[in-house]
């Protein structure tokens, strides 16, 4: 049962532009959503996250937007970096269950120069 | 501060055998998450401790258990082990419940331990 999903497994933009990830979910319970950024070799890392009171939070180069109508969220990337490449993962939550997190599959991001 | 390390970083078994993965949380963090990440999907959450108890269970059988210590460090045991257990498994520490200015889901990872069940 994915109560997680991210329909695009990978994603390749040039250096400059920008990057659009999206993610579904299907859980109304869940009420902080989350982005996780992963590199080989390394553990996931939290990058930007989003409470359900809110529709949108910018951070320095990413944004995440949330239509809870449509149970969508998206992280934007602008303008986008090689040091960008990695997996990036959608995770949600209910805050009444801290720290178990429900993880989409991720989408492999790759900047070319 | 220390991050969260884990061991071993990779270890092969072979089925029907045990194995036991070590975590150390992040110096402060009272909680351990611990998730499954199979090949191609994302982490799944299998239990999390708290205060040396188990606070919370995903949808793993018994033979998956765990322990966490009075430092905070914790273990998680495979029993009867599978083909389908070969993963990476993922330690994560936080604080709990907001306390401390953690974020609701902000959890720090470990690099993980990646076994491989023959």
């Amino acid at each position: 049962d994915q109560q997680v999903k991210q329909n695009s497994p990978s994603l390749s933009v040039q250096e400059g532009r920008i990057s659009i990830l999206n993610c579904d979910y299907t859980n109304s319970m869940f009420d902080y959503f989350l982005w996780y950024k992963k590199y080989p070799a390394e553990g996931p890392t939290f990058l930007i996250s989003i409470s359900s009171i809110k529709d949108k939070n910018e951070d320095g180069r990413f944004t995440v937007f949330l239509n809870k109508s449509a149970k969508h969220l998206s992280l934007h990337i602008v303008p986008s970096q090689p040091g960008d490449s990695a997996v990036y993962f959608c995770a949600a939550l209910r805050t009444d269950s801290w720290g178990k997190l429900q993880f989409g599959a991720g989408t492999q991001v790759v900047v070319t120069p | 501060e220390t991050g969260v390390t884990q061991s071993p970083t990779h270890l092969i078994k072979t089925r029907g055998q045990q194995v036991t993965l070590r975590c150390s949380s992040q110096s402060g963090h009272n909680t351990v998450s611990w998730y499954q990440q199979a090949l191609g999907q994302g982490p799944q959450f299998i239990f999390q401790y708290y205060r040396e108890e188990e606070n919370g269970r995903g949808n793993f059988p018994p033979r998956f258990s765990g322990l966490q210590f009075p430092n905070y460090s914790s273990e998680l045991n495979v029993n009867a082990l599978e083909l389908d257990d070969s993963a990476l498994y993922l330690c994560a520490s936080s604080l709990a419940s907001g306390r401390g200015g953690n974020r609701a889901g902000e959890l720090f990872f470990g690099e993980g331990s990646r076994l491989t069940v023959l």
